[in-house]
Formats: structure tokens, sequence, C-alpha cells
């Protein structure tokens, strides 16, 4: 169980497209989902949490208009990097809670996202 | 500044033996640990944690082990196995501070060879 599906696996596109990436909870209602970014070599940080039905909280220096998220249902998060440039080039994962920050967090397979 | 470090990027490791990754932290109000195992294109996977009102926390082949005054934790694995292979990341969370999100070290690749 608790499994949390990320789409897509691998996004590579020009400079000024907008991307968005999808993170499903497919077995359970998720009321928190987190977005973490992890450069090579890195530990993973955490850009932002997001509540269903509510703004998502965004962590200190993560631009909240540049990386447009959207937790429209329990069992549905997305993440649009708007008008993306080479530096947004990293890998991107989800993962969702049943219970908020108390929960234990279940995570998607990532997006390997490459700006050309 | 990092609050949770995983010094050792990388570990290799005869299967058979026992591996041992370490993790520091610095954050006194971490009170729960937890490790996470992560191979290639795939997201973090949960193997095991710790509380700290704990000192130790066993499962199967796997050991967490805590050491609050020291602010140091270790996962043991044994016997290790070529299917133990990939990065293990360290994670802290003040879970009794109210809504905090889990901290992360950078990980370290573990090499199982056979």
């Amino acid at each position: 169980g608790a499994v949390v599906s990320q789409h897509p696996s691998r996004v590579i596109c020009k400079s000024g497209t907008s991307v968005k990436i999808e993170c499903r909870s497919l077995d359970f209602q998720a009321t928190t989902m987190f977005w973490y970014r992890q450069f090579p070599k890195q530990s993973l940080m955490l850009m932002a949490t997001s509540n269903e039905g509510s703004k998502a909280t965004y962590e200190q220096g993560v631009e909240k208009d540049k990386f447009l998220i959207n937790h429209a249902s329990l069992t549905l998060s997305t993440l649009t990097v708007t008008s993306a440039h080479p530096e947004d080039s990293s890998f991107y994962i989800c993962s969702a809670s049943v219970s908020g920050y108390s929960g234990p967090q279940h995570f998607g397979d990532g997006t390997r996202l490459s700006i050309l | 500044d990092q609050q949770v470090k995983q010094n050792s990027p990388s570990l290799s490791v005869q299967e058979g033996r026992i591996s041992i990754l370490n993790c520091d932290y610095t954050n006194s109000m971490f009170d729960y640990f937890l490790w996470y195992k992560k191979y290639p294109a795939e997201g973090p996977t949960f193997l095991i944690s710790i509380s700290s009102i704990k000192d130790k926390n066993e499962d199967g082949r796997f050991t967490v082990f805590l050491n609050k005054s020291a602010k140091h934790l270790s996962l043991h694995i044994v016997p290790s196995q070529p299917g133990d292979s990939a990065v293990y990341f360290c994670a802290a969370w003040a879970l009794n501070s109210g809504n905090t999100p889990l901290v992360f070290g950078k990980g370290t690749r573990l090499s199982v060879i056979a």
C-alpha cells in the first residue's frame, strides 16, 4: 500500500517552456504533499508543502510565482515550473502523507527535468 | 548550515560483512529519525526509524542506533547483500515541535561487492 505515482519521470524541453509535474497518491488520501528538489550530490531540499484545498507553504528562497503548486484534491498535487530556464534543471520528487506532518511520507519516483 | 550531516559520500563493503552508515545532526529539537533507501531513477523508500526515547531499533538485517548526547545515529546492515547497494539518506524530524518538515542529509552511496 501507500503508493505515490509521479509523472512524467523525465522531461527535456526548451528554455522558456512551462512544465507541469503531477503527484498522485494511488491508494490513500493525502492531506499533505511535499515537493522536494535534489541537485547532484546534494540532499533532498524541501521546496514547499501543500495541503489539500489551501495555498502551499513555500520554504525560504523558493519563488512561489516560479513554482506553482496546486493541491486540488486529496489524491493529486501538481507542480508547475513556469518559464523554465537551464538553472531549473534538477530532480524533483514529491511525497505524500496521510496525516500531515505527523505521518510517514511516501515518495514518488521523481522527475528529472532538463532545460536546454 | 546543514542540520543533518552524512559525512561519508560513499562506502564499499564486502557481501556478508556489516555496513555501517553514519549520520550526525545539530538541532536538539529533532526527536525522530528516519533512514531512506534510494535506487537510481526511483524515489526514496522508507527503511527504518527511531524515536528519541529509544537508543536502538531493529528490523531484520537493519538496526538503527541513536546516541542523543553525541547527536549521532548509525544504520547497521548485517549481513550486507548486493541488493543493498543504493544511496541511503538519513532524515530528522522535530515531530513534537509542530508542523516542521523532514530534514535530509546528502546521502551515502553504499556499494556491496559480491
